[in-house]
């Protein structure tokens, strides 16, 4: 299982952009898929949740600015970013959200790209 | 909203026990997960479902959950340990991936 993702770049406030997280050693379109990003010395912020059957979630300090989506022919999940603000500079990550039905539990990122920096300022 | 509350740091000597908490309300009814971060690194799953540890996670890494606080507990810690933990949950009532803030490891 690996996790590729690409796309940062540095933007200006308002500006968008599209994040892409490539996938080998499963599918996209069979797993549930997330982003979690992570400020400049911060914690780590849950983003946004794709489910297998195409249920999206979306944190409220993203809604309405944010879209997950995935493109099963190239096994790639995307994430679109739009209106950026200098708090969303952040290193993003994407990872596989996944359960483990022997445990009866509840689902967890087991896997997790290397992270792509979205950097926004003037 | 729910809230995960986690120490900024424990601090513990090389061969010593590290316990690193996840509070929140009533938490026992929720399945916990930690994750570990070392500097520049991507972070890695060591438990899930609070104790079951991924394949290739070592058995000195073990966690509990009960009342209102979860543990993830490290034994004879090594430098190797030297790493921010979190903690998460799924939450049912928002539909939200919850993350604790964070504890940073110091091995003294």
């Amino acid at each position: 299982v690996q996790l590729v993702e690409s796309g940062g770049t540095l933007v200006q406030p308002g500006g968008s952009l599209r994040l892409s997280c490539a996938a080998s050693g499963f599918s996209v379109g069979t797993n549930y898929m997330g982003w979690i990003r992570q400020a400049p010395g911060k914690g780590l912020e849950w983003v946004s949740l794709l489910y297998a059957g195409g249920y999206t979630f979306y944190a409220d300090s993203m809604k309405g600015r944010v879209s997950i989506s995935r493109d099963n022919s190239n096994n790639t999940l995307h994430l679109q970013l739009n209106n950026l603000k200098a708090e969303d500079t952040a290193v993003y990550y994407c990872a596989r959200y996944f359960r483990n039905v022997a445990t009866h539990g509840d689902y967890h990122f087991d896997h997790w790209g290397q992270g792509t920096l979205v950097t926004v300022s003037s | 909203s729910y809230v995960l509350t986690q120490p900024p740091s424990v601090s513990v000597a090389p061969g010593q026990t590290a316990k690193i908490t996840c509070g929140g309300d009533n938490i026992e009814s929720e399945n916990v997960h930690w994750y570990q971060q070392k500097p520049g690194q991507a972070p890695l799953l060591v438990l899930y479902d609070d104790t079951y540890r991924p394949s290739g996670i070592t058995e000195r890494f073990s966690g509990s959950n009960s009342g209102s606080t979860a543990t993830l507990t490290i034994n004879r810690v090594d430098a190797g340990d030297e790493a921010d933990y979190f903690c998460q949950v799924w939450d049912s009532k928002t539909d939200h991936v919850l993350f604790g803030g964070g504890t940073t490891l110091t091995v003294l």
